[in-house]
């Protein structure tokens, strides 16, 4: 069935240090848009990339994430982690349903 | 652009209490979703609906009611509040389902059972 496996947990990183989440997925609605969401403290998710092409870079805030679909992955990186950067952060891959596996994220913590 | 809301932002409920959790969305969107989300978790869906008057059963089902009587509005039910639960509730919207579309969040609503 379809599935997704972030980073687990929690990930710290220094301020103005790279930082770079893993997803890998399994889906076979790879027609279909992957996203990433990014929930701040307190707030609601909301998106933060989108893409359904593969092998193109995405970018928005600073942050990039390009599809391979021959690896199944869709990672998360940032060249300089901002201490707003700190949230919780979930890969969402299609499902051809109307249920997304949202998962349970990964919490960035970025430390000064 | 357009707004989710959600009434009420807390909501504290007794042991064995009935609670209703409303949410309107003025997207004009077609679906709609209830996900739970407990202390540092991810979401889990509860419910969700493809269209007006329609109701389709998430993974966390059990213990919760939904009603969609009009395409802009969709209320959750807790049957019966169970003594020590802390969860934000959270309620989306999106154009059509199938995975293609961004989902809306609302702001969440905070229950808490003494």
């Amino acid at each position: 069935g379809d599935s997704v496996t972030q980073t687990e947990g929690l990930v710290t990183v220094t301020e103005g240090l790279p930082v770079k989440l893993n997803c890998t997925y399994q889906t076979t609605y790879l027609t279909i848009a992957f996203f990433w969401y990014v929930q701040y403290l307190n707030e609601a998710p909301q998106v933060l990339l989108k893409s359904s092409t593969d092998n193109k870079r995405t970018e928005h805030q600073g942050f990039h994430a390009t599809l391979h679909k021959s690896s199944s992955s869709f990672h998360l990186q940032k060249s300089s982690a901002q201490l707003s950067d700190s949230a919780l952060y979930y890969c969402v891959p299609p499902s051809g349903s109307w249920q997304l596996i949202f998962g349970s994220g990964t919490q960035l913590t970025v430390m000064p | 652009g357009g707004i989710i809301t959600q009434t009420p932002k807390f909501l504290i409920g007794q042991e064995g209490q009935k609670l209703t959790l409303k949410c309107q969305q003025n997207f004009n969107h077609d679906t709609m979703y209830w996900y739970r989300q407990d202390s540092g978790k991810g979401l889990r869906l509860i419910y969700y609906s493809i269209t007006e008057n329609d109701l389709q059963k998430g993974d966390l089902s059990e213990g919760y009611d939904a009603s969609r009587e009009k395409k802009s509005s969709f209320s959750l039910t807790v049957t019966s509040a169970q003594k020590n639960e802390m969860a934000v509730f959270l309620c989306a919207s999106s154009i059509v389902g199938l995975g293609g579309e961004e989902q809306y969040f609302g702001p969440g609503t905070r229950l808490t059972v003494l």
